[in-house]
């Protein structure tokens, strides 16, 4: 299995519905990351959570929301998507106290119609 | 907030050939990170660097830490098809070792 799990891979969903991605973890990290990847921007940052009574706005928040139900989770929702929504999404952990970077999730892709 | 400038954004290349690109900054960075991401996946750890001058090597891959701290780079000898993704460099800095990513190197590689 893999550490890092991500839920739905790949996902269609209309304008103005609501969409949960989902993260789970088996690193035992206590850092988990989403990040949007469209295509010449690079990885941009949405939230993160250094652990589960934190929450932290990234660089790119507004449209998104994230729960961090468990250590080990950590959900990303669309309230109402739109189409500039559609994007490859990553979710990512890494250890607190050391610095041997992230490890990702395989990707969930989201179209928004 | 810190920036990485990673060049070149692309490049297409003759199988057996060698590449190199490289990350800049105006931030002092402690690591430096180098990850690959295949089509479809999510990128995975390649380097760690970890002091400043550091050379370090993982089969055809080479990447050093610049000596400022500010810049990195990294080399891919004999290239070969599989070696096709995106590479992302990024950087680590302060104490809670969040890390900052550049905008990645599409790497296309021709049989």
């Amino acid at each position: 299995d893999a550490d890092v799990t991500q839920t739905p891979r790949n996902r269609i969903t209309k304008t103005g519905k609501r969409i949960m991605l989902e993260c789970s973890q088996t690193k035992g990290h206590d850092r988990m990351y989403w990040y949007r990847q469209d295509p010449g921007l690079g990885l941009r940052l949405i939230y993160y959570s250094f652990d589960v009574k934190d929450i932290n706005k990234g660089e790119i928040s507004d449209g998104y929301s994230v729960s961090r139900q468990a250590q080990a989770k950590f959900s990303l929702s669309l309230e109402s998507a739109i189409p500039n929504q559609t994007a490859l999404y990553f979710c990512a952990t890494s250890d607190a106290t050391t610095n041997y970077g992230y490890t990702f999730g395989s990707g969930t892709r989201l179209t928004v119609v | 907030g810190q920036q990485l400038n990673q060049s070149p954004q692309s490049m297409f290349i003759q199988e057996g050939e060698d590449v190199s690109m490289n990350c800049t900054s105006s931030s002092i960075f402690n690591t430096w990170l180098w990850y690959k991401q295949d089509p479809g996946e999510g990128p995975v750890l390649l380097i760690a660097l970890y002091k400043a001058g550091e050379l370090t090597s993982n089969g055809r891959l080479t990447a050093q830490f610049g000596i400022t701290r500010k810049d990195s780079f990294l080399n891919i000898s004999a290239s070969i098809p599989s070696d096709v993704g995106i590479y992302f460099c990024a950087g680590q800095g302060g104490s809670n070792y969040k890390l900052t990513f550049g905008k990645g190197t599409l790497l296309t590689v021709n049989p």
